[in-house]
């Protein structure tokens, strides 16, 4: 079965500081991996994806993500954080099936204007 | 293009009833997949339908049930309604079932309060 876990439930940063949120995931096989952001009161969005080719993937609003297939891991990255990145941020896996993710528990993100 | 649209947006009910929840897929996709996603977690997957069938069941009790339609619209049903059933409820769509590469979009999602 596949596991996702994120390791910082909470981070708190002051603006323009950088980020980095951590993803493990388990699991045998070859997987698609996704972050998505949940903003107050709105649907999850893709920020960025992973499907194949450079392990160095780079998503909207300024973010990144490395995949280390020999770590298990998809972190995301981003060099200076905004106000306007406050939210909750998901990081997700797949057995090439879109619809069904496995997702971690998520990572708040609080930035201190 | 409507993206995925899920209704109602709110919604309380009792212990012991039971729910309907709706979803309309994005344009062009087939495939719907239910979430639950409890306070402080990341969604759960509960089920998913592609060609009017179950072809995908997470780890839900039977009282969680679907249904899809000709037009890819999809009903999910909950039976005999708990506390913990509280939630917030996420339909996602993709285009195929099967096909890599894709990504799913997601609605904006059902809070239900069970009282």
């Amino acid at each position: 079965a596949q596991s996702v876990s994120q390791h910082n439930h909470h981070v708190i940063l002051s603006e323009a500081a950088s980020l980095e949120l951590g993803c493990n995931y388990s699991y045998g096989g070859t997987v698609n991996l996704f972050w998505y952001v949940q903003y107050p009161g709105q649907h999850l969005q893709l920020l960025l994806k992973y499907f194949s080719g450079d392990p160095l993937v780079k998503g909207i609003k300024g973010f990144e993500a490395e995949f280390i297939k020999s770590k298990f891991s998809f972190n995301l990255r981003k060099p200076s954080v905004q106000w306007s990145d406050t939210a909750e941020y998901f990081c997700a896996v797949n057995a090439f099936n879109a619809g069904k993710s496995t997702f971690g528990d998520g990572t708040t993100l609080t930035v201190k204007p | 293009d409507a993206g995925v649209t899920q209704s109602p947006t709110h919604l309380i009910k009792t212990r012991g009833q039971q729910v309907t929840l709706r979803c309309s897929p994005k344009s062009g996709h087939d495939t719907v997949s239910w979430y639950q996603q409890a306070l402080g977690q990341g969604p759960q997957f509960i089920f998913q339908y592609y060609e009017e069938e179950e072809r995908q069941r997470g780890n839900f009790p039977d009282r969680f049930s679907g249904h899809q339609f000709p037009n890819y619209s999809s009903e999910l049903n909950v039976n005999a309604l708990l506390l913990g059933d509280s939630a917030l409820y996420l339909c996602a769509s993709s285009p195929d079932r099967g096909t890599t590469n894709t990504e799913a979009f997601f609605g904006q999602g059902t809070r239900l309060t069970v009282v």
